[in-house]
């Protein structure tokens, strides 16, 4: 089966301009989650959401950031009025918690997003 | 996805080496952690995990070491090869606290012919 897939793979957007990711995850993976990688600051985590429940928002760097997931399956990263330090690689990963014998995420290739 | 041009440690082994990749974890509440490999332009890609009542857990060519007492991973590459070159990280999780990977910051294994 297809792995997580997320889309546009590269992204060039101006300052103050709003952008759009977008995450396929796994068929079947109730967990989806959302990192970002950046100079200086390593792999960090922003947004989880688990099945139904109220996604855990706690690493999300400002109220210009949100996230949504649709019918339990794509997920959409949306950035309002965009600034330079927004630069980065946004990935996505996804899980199940079937059974729950591993808590193994399985990542995309990622966006990277350049803000000029 | 990669590593975005971060000052990261490096190891440098000769092809057939064995290689140790070191990490210290920062929660001591967590309870599962994980090894990931990521190549240029891709994603993390999982080699192996471990939780932590155990100390040693072995996979193909791979042992993860967990010492809790000091909050360290660390993860050994038999007979290292030139695909093995990559940026490793360590990661994370309390399991009681929605399973978000907290990652390390990563270390540049390269492996010289």
């Amino acid at each position: 089966g297809a792995g997580v897939s997320q889309s546009p793979s590269n992204k060039v957007t101006e300052k103050g301009k709003d952008v759009e990711l977008r995450c396929d995850p796994i068929s079947g993976h109730t967990a989806l989650y959302w990192y970002r990688q950046s100079l200086g600051q390593g792999l960090e985590f922003l947004i989880y959401f688990q099945g139904n429940s109220a996604p855990d928002k706690s690493g999300l760097p400002s109220d210009r950031f949100s996230a949504e997931r649709t019918g339990g399956s794509v997920s959409t990263l949306t950035i309002q009025r965009t600034q330079q330090e927004d630069s980065a690689v946004y990935l996505c990963a996804s899980s199940t918690r079937q059974g729950q014998s591993s808590y193994e995420q399985y990542f995309g290739p990622g966006t990277r997003l350049t803000v000029t | 996805g990669e590593s975005v041009g971060l000052h990261l440690p490096t190891l440098s082994v000769q092809e057939g080496d064995n290689s140790i990749i070191n990490c210290a974890y920062s929660n001591s509440a967590s309870d599962y952690f994980i090894w990931y490999k990521q190549e240029s332009g891709k994603g993390p890609q999982f080699i192996i995990d471990i939780r932590s009542n155990m100390d040693k857990r072995q996979g193909q060519r791979v042992t993860v070491l967990l010492n809790k007492t000091v909050k360290h991973l660390s993860l050994q590459i038999a007979a290292t090869q030139p695909g093995d070159s990559a940026v490793y990280f360590c990661a994370e999780i309390f399991t009681g606290g929605g399973n978000k990977l907290t990652f390390g910051t990563g270390t540049q294994l390269k492996v010289e012919l």
